[in-house]
């Protein structure tokens, strides 16, 4: 139990376009999902937390409006990278944490974004 | 973030060796631990998470944790190829997660 999903699983897009990136909790309600980002050969670093229904809280050094998270239900939620630059180019890794569990967080496999 | 510090490597060590990672932490508020494994273009994979003083073992996997000292290391028996990744020491103390750096571990067949 406890999978979580990413789509997708890589994107190439072309510098000013919008990419989202959807992160889903399959045989758990998440109620807690977070967003991190990882730069080649670095650790990862979280960028967001959002709560279904609640806004993201952004981590300090991060655009809430370059990178719009939506927690729409208890299983879904989309990072959307607007005005993408390739500096944006990056390993963006989702996870999700479910009721009882107040430390562990189950990681989605990832998806690349590459903007050109 | 709390500050998360991890021996700088790679390691490199034979197979069939022992594999030792540590990792220290600045808050000492932090009350759960975590051992990820890495693989090069893949998303973290847990091995283990300790929340109280001392070992705990699974399998080849032993973590220790001394909260005193505000250090956790892992250990890796009979280490393996496929042993090798990288490994992300994680903290929290509320329900965001500060990772390490990471080692890279290298298992020489």
């Amino acid at each position: 139990g406890a999978v979580v999903s990413q789509h997708p699983s890589w994107v190439i897009c072309k510098s000013g376009t919008s990419v989202k990136i959807e992160c889903r909790s399959l045989d758990f309600q998440a109620t807690t999902m977070f967003w991190y980002r990882q730069f080649p050969k670095q650790s990862l670093m979280l960028m967001a937390t959002s709560n279904e229904g609640s806004k993201a809280t952004y981590e300090q050094g991060v655009e809430k409006d370059k990178f719009l998270i939506n927690h729409a239900s208890l299983t879904l939620s989309t990072l959307t990278v607007t005005s993408a630059h390739p500096e944006d180019s990056s390993f963006y890794i989702c996870s999700a944490s479910r009721q009882g569990d107040t430390y562990e967080q189950y990681f989605g496999p990832g998806t690349r974004l590459t903007v050109t | 973030q709390k500050e998360v510090e991890q021996n700088s490597g790679p390691l490199s060590v034979p197979e069939g060796a022992i594999a030792s990672l540590n990792c220290t932490y600045s808050d000492r508020g932090s009350q759960s631990f975590f051992w990820y494994r890495q693989y090069s273009g893949k998303s973290p994979e847990l091995i283990m998470f300790i929340y109280s003083n001392g070992d705990k073992e699974d399998g080849r996997f032993t973590a220790q944790l001394n909260k005193a000292s505000q250090y956790v290391s892992l250990l890796i028996r009979d280490s393996q190829p496929s042993d090798s990744a990288t490994y992300l020491c994680a903290v929290t103390g509320d329900y965001k997660l500060s990772f390490g750096a990471g080692t890279t571990v290298t298992v020489r067949a």
